[in-house]
Parts: structure tokens; sequence; C-alpha cells
């Protein structure tokens, strides 16, 4: 079965801090990742996928299959940057999507 | 192009009342689910189409029931509401490369 998991609940940075919100996941064929960012009495988003390798809003994150993680990176948090962050997993080939229990962002101005 | 659409916006029942919660889509996908989001708990998937009339259950499907008769439209059943259906409910539908959600509902039972 596959299973996504963000370890932290919640992560607090400062402004123009660094921001790395953790996403590790267990699956043994070839997942796609992505991150889905749900900002205050807003629907959810995609924000990347990695098969895109794109950098969206500062975000990045990069697949390491090795550790099997997908974290996502931004060099300097900014106060709009505050959201719920979901990381998530879909089986390649397949619709169905698996996510992680989402970290709540909060930059302190 | 409205994307994905859900009503009620907001819901409160009593317990062992039944209700429809309504989802369309008018972007033509095919693949469409139903979670429920709860503190701590993130996104669980209810239930999913990849078609009209083809639907099967998710993680957490007891209590609820849904149906694909048209491409557009995936509604969401709850036939004896609980109070641990308390939660708020996202429809989505996708294309190959994301989802796309809609505004959810919030729903409260008493």
């Amino acid at each position: 079965a596959q299973r996504v998991t963000q370890p932290e609940k919640l992560l607090s940075v400062f402004k123009g801090a660094p921001v790395e919100l953790k996403c590790n996941y267990s699956y043994s064929g070839s997942p796609e990742l992505f991150w889905y960012v749900q900002y205050s009495r807003q629907r959810l988003q995609l924000l990347l996928r990695h098969i895109s390798r794109e950098s969206i809003k500062g975000f990045t994150a990069d697949l390491n299959k090795g550790e099997t993680s997908f974290h996502l990176k931004k060099p300097f948090a900014q106060e709009e940057d505050s959201a719920m962050y979901y990381c998530a997993l879909r089986r390649g080939g397949y619709q169905k999507v698996t996510f992680g229990t989402g970290t709540k962002l909060q930059v302190i101005p | 192009n409205a994307g994905v659409t859900q009503t009620p916006k907001f819901q409160v029942l009593k317990t062992g009342q039944s209700m429809t919660l309504q989802c369309a889509q008018d972007m033509n996908h095919e693949y469409m689910s139903w979670y429920r989001q709860d503190p701590g708990m993130g996104l669980r998937l209810i239930h999913y189409s990849v078609g009209a009339g083809i639907t099967d259950q998710g993680e957490v499907p007891n209590g609820y029931n849904v149906s694909r008769s048209t491409t557009e439209d995936f509604p969401l059943r709850l036939l004896s509401a609980a109070p641990s259906q308390t939660s708020v409910y996202f429809c989505a539908s996708s294309n190959l490369d994301t989802q796309y959600f809609g505004p959810g509902t919030r729903l409260t039972v008493l």
C-alpha cells in the first residue's frame, strides 16, 4: 500500500528564513509526487509536481528515490506563504491520489 | 468555465438525517473523487469514479454512497448522518496531470 508521511503538523519560521517542509513516502513502484497548498479560505490547488521540475512561487521539490522523500523548499519565506501544505502521491498510470496529513506553515513577520 | 462546484457550502444535520452533497465539473474529466478533511488527518479518500457508471471505494467509504450517471456530476450521499461525519468535504476532478478541487462543504452533524 502507498503511504505519505508529513512528520510536522506545524512549522513556524520567520520571514526571510529558509523553509523545508518534509514529505516521505512508501511505494515500491514509480510514484508521481505532488505538493498541494491551501491558503486560508481558499480551495486546495496544485503547487508543483515532481515531473515538471519547476519552481513555483520560489518553491522547489526534488524527488529522492533513495530516501523516498519529496521535501518542499524555499530559500526565503514570505508572509503570504502561510498556508496548509499537503504532499500527495499517485501511482504511475493510475488516477487515485494518496495525501499526507498536511503541514501548516506559519511565517512570522 | 466554472471548474469544480460544490453545493451547499455549509450544512447542519441531526443524527440520522440523510442528505446529498452535490459536485459538478465542466472540464470533461473522467476521474472524480470525494475526500473528507479532518484536523490532523489530512485528506482521506471516500469514493472515486473513473468514468460515468464506474465508482469504487476509497479509504473511508462507510456511511457514504456515490453514483456517477454523467461525466459532469458526482453526488455524495449520506444515508444516516452520524456525528463522526462532521467534517469538510472536498470534491475533485482530474486530468492526467492535476487534481482540481471544489470549494468544499462544511458539514456538522449534531
